[in-house]
This record gives C-alpha cells, sequence and structure tokens, in this order.
C-alpha cells in the first residue's frame, strides 16, 4: 500500500530554536500533503494544506511565518518550526494525497513526529 | 457550522462486541472515513462508506446513513490490541476532511 515517511520521529529542541520536520511519499506522487497537529486527547486540527508548486493554505489561527510550509516536489514536503516555543509542543502528523485521487481515497499519514520544545 | 460527534471514551471487554457511533452535520457530503489511532502513532484507515449500508471487512463494520446523517463502527470478537481510538472523518462538498474528537476504546480482559 501508498507509504509516506515523516521524519524525525521525535525531537527535543530549545526555546527560541527552529525545527525541520519532512514528509515524503514513498511510492505515490502526491499533489497535495496536509499538517496536522494533535495535542494529548484531542483529536487532529488541520494546521495548513501543502501544494506542490505553490503557497500553502493555513487554516485560521495558524500563523504561517512560525509554521513554514515547502513542498517543492510531489514527493517532498516540509513543516519548519520557526522559533520555537514550549506552547509549540505537540504531535505533528503529515498525510498526503495521491494525484489520482477520488472520492473514496483514504489520506495516507505518515508516523508523526512528537516535538518537545525545553 | 460542520460537526461531527461521537463519544468520548467507550469500555469493552475481550471478546465481545462494541458499537462506536457517529453522527455528522457537513456541507455536503462525499464519503465517510473510520481510522484506528494507537496512541503516539498516526491514524490508520479502517473503513468508507458513500452509499447507504453496511461494509463488512473482518471483525470489523462500518454502516451509514445518509438521511440521518449517521455511522457506526463494529468491532466483534474484541482483542486487547483494538484498545486505541476511533476517528471518524467526512469529506465534505469541498473534498475537505472533517475530523470527530475520536473516541477512545478501552478494552478490559
Amino acid at each position: 500500500g501508498a507509504v509516506v515517511s515523516q521524519h524525525p520521529s521525535r525531537v527535543i529542541c530549545k526555546s527560541g530554536t527552529s525545527v525541520k520536520i519532512e514528509c515524503r511519499s514513498l511510492d505515490f506522487q502526491a499533489t497535495t500533503m496536509f499538517w496536522y497537529r494533535q495535542f494529548p486527547k484531542q483529536s487532529l486540527m488541520l494546521m495548513a494544506t501543502s501544494n506542490e508548486g505553490s503557497k500553502a493554505t493555513y487554516e485560521q489561527g495558524v500563523e504561517k511565518d512560525k509554521f513554514l510550509i515547502n513542498h517543492a516536489s510531489l514527493t517532498l514536503s516540509t513543516l519548519t518550526v520557526t522559533s520555537a516555543h514550549p506552547e509549540d509542543s505537540s504531535f505533528y502528523i503529515c498525510s498526503a494525497e495521491d494525484t489520482e485521487r477520488q472520492a473514496s481515497s483514504p489520506l495516507h499519514f505518515g508516523n508523526g513526529t512528537r516535538l518537545t520544545v525545553t | 457550522g460542520q460537526n461531527i460527534d461521537q463519544p468520548t471514551e467507550m469500555t469493552a471487554t475481550e471478546g465481545a462486541i462494541v458499537q462506536i457511533n457517529c453522527t455528522y452535520q457537513t456541507s455536503g457530503f462525499n464519503g465517510l472515513f473510520w481510522y484506528q489511532q494507537h496512541a503516539g502513532e498516526a491514524p490508520t484507515f479502517l473503513s468508507y462508506n458513500v452509499l447507504d449500508g453496511l461494509e463488512e471487512k473482518g471483525r470489523f463494520s462500518s454502516f451509514l446513513s445518509r438521511s440521518k446523517g449517521y455511522s457506526y463502527l463494529l468491532l466483534k470478537e474484541l482483542q486487547m490490541k483494538d484498545s486505541a481510538s476511533y476517528l471518524c472523518a467526512v469529506r465534505d462538498s469541498n473534498y475537505q476532511l472533517i475530523w470527530g474528537a475520536g473516541t477512545k476504546l478501552i478494552i478490559k480482559p
């Protein structure tokens, strides 16, 4: 089945530093990738939709200058958390849709990145 | 607004059957998904319904009634490994996925 690779799986950083998370579709092309954040015991919250070759679309309340998204190719999207603060500590998950998707096509998720900002 | 409701938590016994309900109000409907998510892991796809009725996949079945805005996930012969959160998601008229908050299922021996 379709595989999405997300790296790193776990990262601890100091407040004020930046962290880059990579999301790759390994065996299919993904025009669109999604970045989610999930706090403990809460559901997935869509942060932004990443489109290959164009600017990402951010959900209301998500700071685009803080969460930089780059989707340079059909198989790679990156999320950079800039000037991270402890409140940014969360579980970040990417997902990708096959370019040949249909309404019935499920999202393929990466394994997530646990970010802890100290 | 768009809304998906699921129970927050359910408890069931190993070997038994459990039904997890999901009701939705969305702008348009292009199918409903069920995902399983173990703690600290990404969701994994379980089922997709777009037409009314029951879809069976081994121990898991999913039901949809579009007129009622209602779905359920039925898990049979429960195993300890089924302890997880179960997420209901609806694809709306813009093909966006709207997620429920998830139901945490606790299986007891």
